[in-house]
């Protein structure tokens, strides 16, 4: 089985701070998506990465930057954190277009 | 730049009752559709997905949903839910031979009445 591992299920940081999300995958997946979900707006697309090293920014990069030294892990970093940055955080990898992707079970990051 | 609409935010339904759950794309260029179902408190997975080939595709737990092109729709249907279909159902999109980019709609949330 695929395994997609988010390092936190729930974070609770304070405004200001500098935070790392983590992102591991087992399968040696060329992608790998950084997701943010709030109700009502579904899933938007914060940074993907299509390569290692490589990334591109999705609909809503704004507040955030990615790291990928190593295929298997996606790391996201909220420079600075606000208090609209409090979002569920899904991170999810595919081998390629037009196959599955895998998520992992998410980080609920709440900015304080 | 692709966009997947979802037009229905929430849909009620008596179990046993049939189901329809629209997802509508803009894009100039050829596409690959997704379904996604997230169950309360737990991640997305895949429950079906049209890539080529015949129209009509067939998912998991009793899913289809039909590509059509001139509409640039993806619906999803069911033709009896059971409760256990509550949840959240996202339509996906990623372009032909682009960088992979997966972007998702809203959700439509199914809840399903006894």
């Amino acid at each position: 089985d695929v395994k997609v591992t988010q390092s936190s299920r729930y974070l609770v940081k304070r405004t200001g701070e500098k935070v790392f999300l983590e992102c591991v995958q087992d399968m040696d997946h060329e992608n790998m998506f950084w997701y943010r979900q709030d109700p009502g707006l579904g899933l938007r697309l914060i940074y993907f990465s299509y390569d290692v090293k490589m990334k591109e920014k999705g609909d809503i990069p704004e507040g955030y930057s990615v790291s990928r030294e190593k295929k298997e892990r996606f790391s996201l970093i909220l420079e600075s954190a606000s208090t609209n940055q409090t979002s569920m955080y899904l991170c999810a990898s595919t081998i390629s277009e037009g196959f599955e992707a895998f998520f992992g079970q998410g980080t609920r990051l709440t900015v304080v | 730049a692709q966009s997947v609409t979802q037009l229905d935010s929430q849909v009620p339904v008596f179990e046993e009752a049939p189901v329809e759950l629209r997802c509508n794309y803009s894009s100039s260029v050829s596409v690959y559709l997704f379904w996604y179902v997230q169950y309360p408190n737990q991640g997305l997975q895949l429950l079906l997905k049209y890539l080529s080939g015949s129209t009509l595709v067939k998912g998991i737990n009793g899913f289809e949903a039909e590509f059509n092109k001139s509409q640039t729709s993806f619906h999803l249907r069911k033709p009896s839910v059971h409760i256990s279909d509550t949840a959240e159902y996202f339509c996906a999109v990623t372009v032909h031979y682009n960088t992979d980019k997966l972007i998702f709609g809203t959700g439509t949330r199914l809840q399903v009445f006894p």
